[in-house]
């Protein structure tokens, strides 16, 4: 079946560095890719949605300066989060669909646990 | 607003059956989605239902009443492994998914 690959798993930097993220789908085109975050104890909160050869789109209450998204092909969307702070400390999650179906579930990547120190 | 619905916690017995309900009130509809997610993991695809009426794979189970703006996920014999959140998620008319809190499952031997 359709396969999110995310990477890394677990990353910990210090503050004021920066950090990349990458979301490919392994076998199947994605024009659209969905970046989600989520603290302890909450739900997915959407970030931004991701789409191939254009800018992305944010969601209310998240910077874009802050929270780099490129979606250079159909099969990669990267998420840079630059001067890591503390509380960018999350648990980063990378969706994609299938664009042969139009109500497809969305995939998931296995997840970046981030931990700025 | 848009607004999903669903149980904050609920605790079952291993082996036994559980029901964990979602209504929503969303600006349309596209389908309506479950999601299980462990304890530091990304959430993983249960079911989808677009049309009315049960969806049956396996031991777990997903219904959907468009006129109710109602769904439920049932699973059967449960186990423990089963001990995680579910999440419900309706895609509205704009495609664009919109999250339940997510229910945490308690399975107790």
């Amino acid at each position: 079946g359709a396969v999110v690959s995310q990477h890394p798993s677990r990353v910990i930097c210090k503050s004021g560095t920066s950090v990349k993220i990458e979301c490919r789908s392994l076998d199947f085109q994605a024009t659209t890719m969905f970046w989600y975050r989520q603290f302890p104890k909450q739900s997915l909160m959407l970030m931004a949605t991701s789409n191939e050869g254009s800018k992305a789109t944010y969601e209310q209450g998240v910077e874009k300066d802050k929270f780099l998204i490129n979606h250079a092909s159909l099969t990669l969307s990267t998420l840079t989060v630059t001067s890591a702070h503390p509380e960018d400390s999350s648990f980063y999650i990378c969706s994609a669909r299938d664009l042969r179906q139009d109500n497809s579930p969305l995939h998931f990547g296995n997840g970046t646990r981030l931990t700025v120190t | 607003g848009q607004n999903i619905d669903q149980p904050t916690e609920m605790t079952a017995t291993e082996g036994a059956i559980v029901q964990i309900n979602c209504t929503y009130q969303t600006s349309g509809f596209n389908g309506l989605f479950w999601y299980q997610q462990h304890a530091g993991e990304a959430p993983t695809f249960l079911s989808y239902n677009v049309l009315d009426g049960l969806e049956e794979k396996g031991r777990f189970s997903s219904f959907l009443s468009r006129s109710k703006g109602y769904s439920y996920l049932l699973l059967k014999e449960l186990q423990m492994k089963d001990s995680a959140s579910y999440l419900c998620a309706v895609l509205d008319s704009n495609y664009q998914l919109i999250w339940g809190a997510g229910t945490k499952l308690i399975i107790k031997p």
